[in-house]
């Protein structure tokens, strides 16, 4: 019973290209997140969604759009990919950040090439 | 000046030995303080969480707050070939605020 899964674990595609990332939690959080973590291991948020609404929206190229159907799920669309968009993309939920801090998926290793 | 600085090491000990690692902030709003591990290939996991000033202990590990110093460490005792991970420190003023993450600090141990 993985509590956040992300599918695929990995990607490999060619620049330009149009690719989708999925996120799913079985923990009844309200707030999910995607963040992105470079090459030396630094992770930066990107965005946040409490209960479909988007709350948070970091400085993020709009050739990135999230999706959030339901507070289950939260889903990362990327446009026209690019070669510095190669990174791990982790999503994650919370209920309380503060509190409980944040339960990570596995991550999405994504090369573009 | 980054809100969280934290050192990325990487920092390699002998088996046994006692590890320190440390962050400092900057925001003196944050209220909430916690430690993630992340193994090679794997997402963070929460290790250790801390509320305000003050020390927790959890086993092998002990997280410590210094809010007047802007100062947070995690020490493992007894280290363990298997503590060998990314250790990561994160904090937030609570609420719904997000979570503001350190850069990082890869740990080996070694037999």
């Amino acid at each position: 019973d993985t509590a956040v899964s992300q599918t695929p674990k990995y990607l490999v595609t060619q620049m330009g290209n149009d690719k989708s990332i999925k996120c799913e939690q079985n923990l009844g959080h309200d707030t999910m997140y995607w963040y992105k973590q470079d090459s030396k291991k630094f992770l930066k948020i990107m965005f946040s969604y409490n209960n479909k609404e988007l709350i948070i929206n970091e400085t993020v190229p709009n050739r990135f759009s999230p999706k959030s159907p339901d507070k289950a799920h939260l889903n990362l669309h990327i446009n026209s990919l690019e070669l510095g968009d190669s990174a791990v993309y982790f999503c994650a939920s919370s209920q309380d950040p503060g509190r409980y801090g944040y339960t990570f998926g596995s991550g999405t290793r994504l090369t573009v090439v | 000046q980054k809100e969280v600085e934290q050192d990325p090491g990487p920092l390699s000990v002998p088996e046994g030995a006692i590890v320190s690692l440390n962050c400092t902030y900057s925001n003196s709003a944050f209220q909430y303080f916690m430690w993630y591990r992340q193994y090679s290939r794997k997402g963070p996991e929460l290790l250790m969480y801390t509320y305000s000033s003050g020390n927790k202990e959890d086993g092998r590990f002990t997280a410590q707050v210094d809010k007047s110093s802007k100062y947070i460490s995690l020490f493992i005792r007894d280290s363990q070939p298997s503590d060998s991970a990314t250790y990561l420190c994160a904090m937030t003023p609570g609420g719904s605020e997000k979570l503001v993450f350190g850069k990082g600090t890869k740990l080996t141990v070694n037999p």
